[in-house]
């Protein structure tokens, strides 16, 4: 069975810095690799996601990840992170059931920014 | 872009009662709905995944007969929690997905449940 470990409970940076969010997955065969973030009453937004092709992902609100099969893992990386970044965030690995992606989820990652 | 929602956003009932959570795509037509629980500062557990016109799939160790998913049409899922149990007091949230959506599931923003 597929499993999806977020080493960091909660991360603090200042505002400016950048940010490096570990994300590692186990699973059997090409996982299909998502990244989530969560806001207070709004639902789950998806970030970026991966499933073939070039290992270097980039996604909305200046968010990139990289894909690494050789350490299983699949971090979200900013460069210059903003307040308005603070937010839970989710690393998901996906198995293609065909007409959907049934999804694993990891444990989250509450990013708080200070000013 | 692919908006769903869930009714209600909170709720709070007796123990014993049942409650009904809505899930609807708003703009979009979904095949597949799927049901997570999130404990608090918890990760998403998948509850059970439904497709429109057929018996919702249910994750093991989820009890089909507590947790009654109904995906009677391509805009509507509905989880009732019956006869509900201060345990199943948690953060209960659904996401969608359909045809032309490339497999991306679209979250609701969630229905906090408290069973007192």
């Amino acid at each position: 069975a597929q499993s999806v470990t977020q080493p960091d409970i909660h991360i603090t940076v200042s505002e400016g810095a950048s940010l490096e969010l570990r994300c590692n997955y186990s699973y059997g065969a090409t996982p299909y690799l998502f990244w989530y973030v969560q806001s207070p009453g709004q639902g789950l937004q998806l970030l970026l996601k991966y499933f073939s092709g070039d290992t270097l992902v980039q996604g909305i609100k200046g968010f990139e990840a990289e894909f690494k099969r050789s350490q299983s893992s699949f971090n979200l990386r900013k460069p210059s992170v903003h307040w308005s970044d603070a937010a839970e965030y989710f690393c998901a690995v996906g198995l293609d059931t065909g007409t959907a992606s049934k999804l694993t989820f990891g444990t989250g990652t509450r990013l708080q920014v200070t000013l | 872009g692919a908006v769903v929602s869930q009714h209600p956003s909170w709720v709070i009932c007796k123990s014993g009662t049942s409650v009904k959570i809505e899930c609807r795509s708003l703009d979009f037509q979904a095949t597949t709905m799927f049901w997570y629980r999130q404990f608090p500062k918890q990760s998403l557990m998948l509850m059970a995944t439904s497709n429109e016109g057929s018996k919702a799939t249910y994750e093991q160790g989820v009890e089909k007969d507590k947790f009654l998913i109904n995906h009677a049409s391509l805009t509507l899922s509905t989880l009732t929690v019956t006869s509900a149990h201060p345990e199943d007091s948690s953060f209960y949230i659904c996401s969608a997905t359909g045809t032309g959506k490339n497999n991306e599931q679209f979250f609701g923003p969630g229905t906090r449940l408290t069973v007192l």
